[in-house]
């Protein structure tokens, strides 16, 4: 069974351009959240979503969004970049919506803005 | 979402037992505890949860307090490959993880 899959691994992007990152969830997944770390941060939830509705949003300006397609990709966005959205986004899928499942990562998108 | 608090680092030799420990004081009673992983810049690893009883699988056992406000993750026979930071947390129905700073455990020879 294939892993969660990111794309692109690694970004480079300028100041006040937006980017848009890709996850392709474990087949069979529905639920796909969205994380962002950085050194001085950690670990930060940014989104997640369930049969395409965003059910939970983490603290983070509006510049950052996200959508679920019906096959259970989905995309996150950031638009006016800013220097300090550098960081490794992570996303993450699980199989139902309960409290009783574990998520899995995948390898992460490293975004550099410069 | 339950706070977690967890000792910044910890060292282990190689071999022995690495027991992790994790206070999380403000879980409420349905929320389970998780454990997870992460090794240098990879995506954070599963590696075992529990909501009031002790729980073990291949990779670790996983001890929860009676009273719910901490747990002890243990590698029984930690291996250099163990090296990494490993995070306790809670999760709510909606599959949102709140991670604290974790633990940065080195497996030494």
């Amino acid at each position: 069974k294939a892993g969660v899959t990111q794309t692109p691994r690694y970004l480079i992007k300028t100041r006040g351009q937006q980017v848009t990152l890709s996850c392709s969830p474990i087949s069979g997944h529905r639920s796909v959240s969205w994380y962002q770390q950085t050194p001085g941060q950690g670990l930060q939830f940014l989104f997640e979503y369930f049969s395409e509705t965003q059910r939970n949003k983490g603290n983070f300006p509006g510049r950052f969004s996200g959508r679920q397609f019906s096959n259970s990709r989905s995309e996150m966005n950031v638009s006016t970049l800013e220097l300090g959205d550098s960081a490794l986004y992570l996303c993450a899928s699980s199989s139902t919506s309960t409290v009783n499942t574990e998520a899995f990562f995948g390898q992460g998108t490293r975004l550099t803005v410069v | 979402d339950a706070k977690t608090t967890q000792p910044p680092s910890m060292d282990c030799a190689e071999g022995r037992a690495a027991n992790l420990p994790c206070n999380h004081s403000t879980i409420s009673g349905n929320e389970y505890v998780y454990w997870y992983r992460q090794i240098h810049s990879q995506g954070p690893q599963y590696i075992i949860h529990g909501l009031k009883n002790n729980e073990t699988n291949e990779m670790a056992s996983l001890i929860i307090t009676e009273d719910r406000k901490s747990s002890t993750l243990i590698l029984p026979h930690a291996t250099l490959r163990d090296t990494a930071v490993y995070y306790c947390t809670s999760h709510n129905a909606g599959n949102m993880l709140t991670f604290g700073g974790g633990t940065r455990l080195m497996v030494k020879p």
